[in-house]
Parts: structure tokens; sequence; C-alpha cells
């Protein structure tokens, strides 16, 4: 147990809907980080908080947005859903937003849009 | 951009043989390589990184890398694997910008399944 929790585990939509993934990183982790498995495009990192603040972007959709809230738990909302957003999400948090760091991945949400 | 190649995507082995899993690298800053292991539904595990020092980085359970600058790899290796190593394995670069400055956000290869046969 990574101590990275994540919810639902499954979810499954339909297209053109709207659903929200929450994460609860480690305690006292500062950042948190968002990625996306397809077996297309492999691991892809979205987007990384760090303490309430965006701080990097990677391959996100403009249909997708996150926050980060004050007790550093993380939502990704993705909307206008397509069938090709089917995906594992995860995600990760770590102490700070350095290289050095260490990610601990939670066991991420499966969603799958019909 | 810097990016990651497995050159594997599947590695069947027998158990208690070797095995070496590959993984190359470009990147035009410093350079920071880990490598995770992902069990059948479960989210992934660091199972060691070489950030600095010395070119041979090792995980508690057996397994070892070394950092190869020259040939820009980062091969995984086990001299003996058991059952319990099937699993899929992701090597990963952290960026950091030119500047030196780091997000730490991770940049994955394409990961290889190792299947351990009895």
């Amino acid at each position: 147990d990574s101590g990275v929790t994540q919810t639902p585990k499954h979810l499954i939509t339909a297209t053109g809907q709207r659903v929200t993934l929450r994460c609860s990183p480690r305690s006292g982790d500062l950042s948190v980080y968002w990625y996306q498995q397809s077996l297309d495009q492999g691991l892809q990192f979205l987007i990384q908080y760090y303490n309430g603040e965006e701080r990097a972007k990677g391959n996100i959709l403009e249909r997708f947005s996150a926050q980060q809230f004050p007790d550093l738990h993380s939502e990704l909302n993705l909307s206008s859903l397509e069938l090709g957003d089917s995906a594992l999400y995860f995600c990760a948090s770590s102490s700070w937003a350095s290289h050095t760091d260490t990610q601990y991945f939670g066991p991420g949400t499966r969603l799958t849009v019909l | 951009a810097q990016s990651v190649t497995q050159l594997d995507s599947q590695v069947p082995v027998f158990e208690e043989a070797p095995v070496e899993l590959r993984c190359n690298y470009s990147s035009s800053v410093s350079v920071y390589l880990f490598w995770y292991v992902q069990y059948p539904n479960q989210g992934l595990q660091l199972l060691l990184k070489y950030l600095s020092g010395s070119t041979l980085v090792e995980s508690i359970n057996g397994f070892e890398a070394e950092f190869n600058k020259s040939q820009t790899s980062f091969h995984l290796r086990k001299p003996s694997v058991h059952i319990s190593d099937t699993a899929e394995y992701f090597c990963a670069v952290s960026d950091v910008e030119a500047g030196g400055t780091s997000y730490g956000k991770l940049t994955f290869g394409q990961g290889t399944i190792l299947t351990v046969h009895p």
C-alpha cells in the first residue's frame, strides 16, 4: 500500500459525459501528479500540482482540468468524454516537486467510455 | 524533449534464469533515471533510481541497473528471477529544465512485460 488513495476504482460512462476522479496523497506530501495509461499512448504525464498551485503541464487535453485543494487532495475533471478517453488514470504524490523525489502511485481509476 | 525507449515489449524467461530489460533514453540536460514495476491490477512501485554517484544502483529484491552515459542506457538486470517477478516494468526519466529547474514529472517508456515461467 503506497498510502495514495484514488476513488472511484472503476467508472463506466457514456460519450459526452463529465466525470471527476479523486486523489488523496500520502500524508505530508505536497505534490500531486496525474498520469494517463492507455494501450496506444502508454503512460503519459498529464499535470502536476504543488501545494495547491499548478506546477507543470503535459499532454493534457483542454477538455480535462484539475485542481488541488487546501487539504492537498486533488481532483481531475474530464468533460465531453470520447471513446478514446478510456484509460487507467493514476495519481502519484511526492514530498516536494523535485527530480530527486520518489513518486508514490495510487491504484488508479479505470475509466471506460461507452 | 526527453524520451525513453524500452527495446523489448515482452520478455519471457524461465525461473532462476538471468534477465535483462533494456532501456535507452535521450536527454539534452541532466539525467535522472528510474525503474518502476507494476504488478497486475496495481499501481506502479519504485524499484530503483539513479540520481548521481555510483552508476550501479540496486534494489532490495535483487534487481540492479547500470547507468551508462556513453550508451545512454539504463538496463535492468537480475541474475536469477522468481515467479513473483512477473510484472510490467517501466523505465522513466525525470525532467530537468535547461536552467536546472526541476518539476519531477516523469517521462515513461512503453513498458516491458516480464513473464517468468516455472
